[in-house]
């Protein structure tokens, strides 16, 4: 039972466009979200988050939007550049314990994005 | 220059052999992790480690096995029970003021 999907594989644009990748949750306990980014034989690289107390995060070219009501969220990628090119994963902070703030991370299957110069 | 490193970048286990890949970071972050990648999926939780001398099975945890002696190392053995070995390994350790893992650069284990 994927807890956390994307459902695109793969997305193409073209440099200077904007890169919308999208996330669907189905538990509306996740009250975290994290976005990574990976190149091939890397280790991911944080990018992004956002907390469920707000609906938009933004770190210059990158923005998260949030909808709790849709369990969807999306990164948007503006303008999208040709080194923006990798394979993009989502994530849901899960509770480990209720003792602590540690917590795993829930993943979804992740997006290529390949910008075209 | 604060990280976290993974070694080797490439094992290669033959059939019934137990490896172990290792995981070292400098950043004292107390909670660890070890993730499997597999292709065309997100990653998994195989062991994690809130503090030393603990350790806790994740969501794939058989035919593995971790360690936590120091705050700064949390090795993986892949086991001969493990079946399917062949993957992407990648170790984490966790920020908690910031609420973000932060991920080394993965080890590529291959069955030959």
């Amino acid at each position: 039972d994927q807890q956390v999907k994307q459902n695109s594989p793969s997305l193409s644009v073209q440099e200077g466009r904007i890169s919308i990748l999208n996330c669907d949750y189905t538990n509306s306990m996740f009250d975290y979200f994290l976005w990574y980014k990976k190149y091939p034989a890397e280790g991911p690289t944080f990018l992004i988050s956002i907390s469920s107390i707000k609906d938009k995060n933004e770190d210059g070219r990158f923005t998260v939007f949030l909808n709790k009501s849709a369990k969807h969220l999306s990164l948007h990628i503006v303008p999208s550049q040709p080194g923006d090119s990798a394979v993009y994963f989502c994530a849901a902070k899960s509770m480990l314990t209720t003792m602590d703030s540690s917590y795993k991370l829930i993943f979804g299957s992740g997006t290529r994005l390949l910008v075209r110069p | 220059d604060g990280g976290i490193t993974q070694s080797p970048k490439y094992l290669f286990r033959k059939e019934g052999q137990n490896v172990t890949l290792s995981c070292e970071q400098n950043l004292n972050h107390d909670a660890m992790y070890w993730y499997r990648q597999d292709p065309g999926q997100g990653l998994r939780l195989i062991y994690y480690s809130q503090i030393v001398n603990d350790f806790q099975k994740g969501d794939i945890a058989e035919g593995y096995s971790v360690s936590r002696e120091k705050k700064e190392s949390f090795p993986l053995t892949v086991t001969s029970a493990q079946k399917n070995p062949t993957a992407f390994y990648l170790c984490a350790s966790l920020d908690r003021g910031r609420e973000t893992q932060y991920f080394g650069p993965g080890t590529r284990l291959l069955v030959l």
